[in-house]
């Protein structure tokens, strides 16, 4: 029972591009989003987050979307850097008594080519 | 201001044999979080501890594997008898709040291979 999916296992852009990161869910009790970011042989890094109040979440190059009727947030990332490759995790938190326990996506590979 | 640590980075051992992961959390955290990620998946909730507490271990295998979090030193993930299948990446996460919606500061992980 995979309850957030991140479809697309892999992304290829180039750089300067924008780079778009899908993620659905299908809890509705979700009511925190988080994206992390993780290198090979590293743990996740946190990027960016965004309560279920909120529609959209902006940090630097960063942006995340929520839309709670469609189940559905995406990442985006404006200009992509060769930096930015990664696997990226989208993670809900149901809140409350979730003690802040993460669902996590199964991830989607970044590639931003020079 | 270290982050989260965890020792042994890559641990190897035989079917049957015990591991033990370690985690300390940053500094001023007394929340921890156990994930497991398995080759080509994300990562899956193993277990939720505060100091000398366990909240939350609704996604821990019932035999084989235990958490604890004492009052003093890391938290330690124990799984006695490993089988092949328990080859995967271990991370630990910690958080000054175990409320939703805080982030949690993850560890670099410890790698187990079961020959």
């Amino acid at each position: 029972d995979q309850q957030v999916k991140q479809n697309s296992p892999s992304l290829s852009v180039q750089e300067g591009r924008i780079s778009i990161l899908n993620c659905d869910y299908t809890n509705s009790m979700f009511d925190y989003f988080l994206w992390y970011k993780k290198y090979p042989a590293e743990g996740p890094t946190f990027l960016i987050s965004i309560s279920s109040i909120k529609d959209k979440n902006e940090d630097g190059r960063f942006t995340v979307f929520l839309n709670k009727s469609a189940k559905h947030l995406s990442l985006h990332i404006v200009p992509s850097q060769p930096g930015d490759s990664a696997v990226y995790f989208c993670a809900a938190d149901a809140g409350g008594t979730s003690y802040g326990k993460l669902t996590f996506g199964q991830g989607t590979i970044l590639t931003v080519h020079p | 201001n270290a982050g989260v640590m965890q020792n042994p980075r890559h641990l190897v051992r035989r079917r049957g044999q015990e591991a033990r992961l370690r985690c300390s959390p940053m500094k001023g955290h007394s929340h921890v979080y156990w994930y497991r990620q398995l080759p080509e998946e994300g990562l899956k909730f193993m277990v939720y501890l505060q100091k000398e507490n366990i909240i939350d271990e609704s996604g821990m295998p019932k035999e084989r594997f235990s958490a604890e979090f004492p009052k003093e030193g890391p938290s330690i993930l124990r799984i006695q008898q490993v089988v092949r299948g328990d080859s995967a990446a271990y991370f630990c996460a910690s958080s000054p709040s175990g409320a939703g919606g805080n982030e949690q500061f993850f560890g670099p992980g410890t790698r187990l291979t079961v020959l």
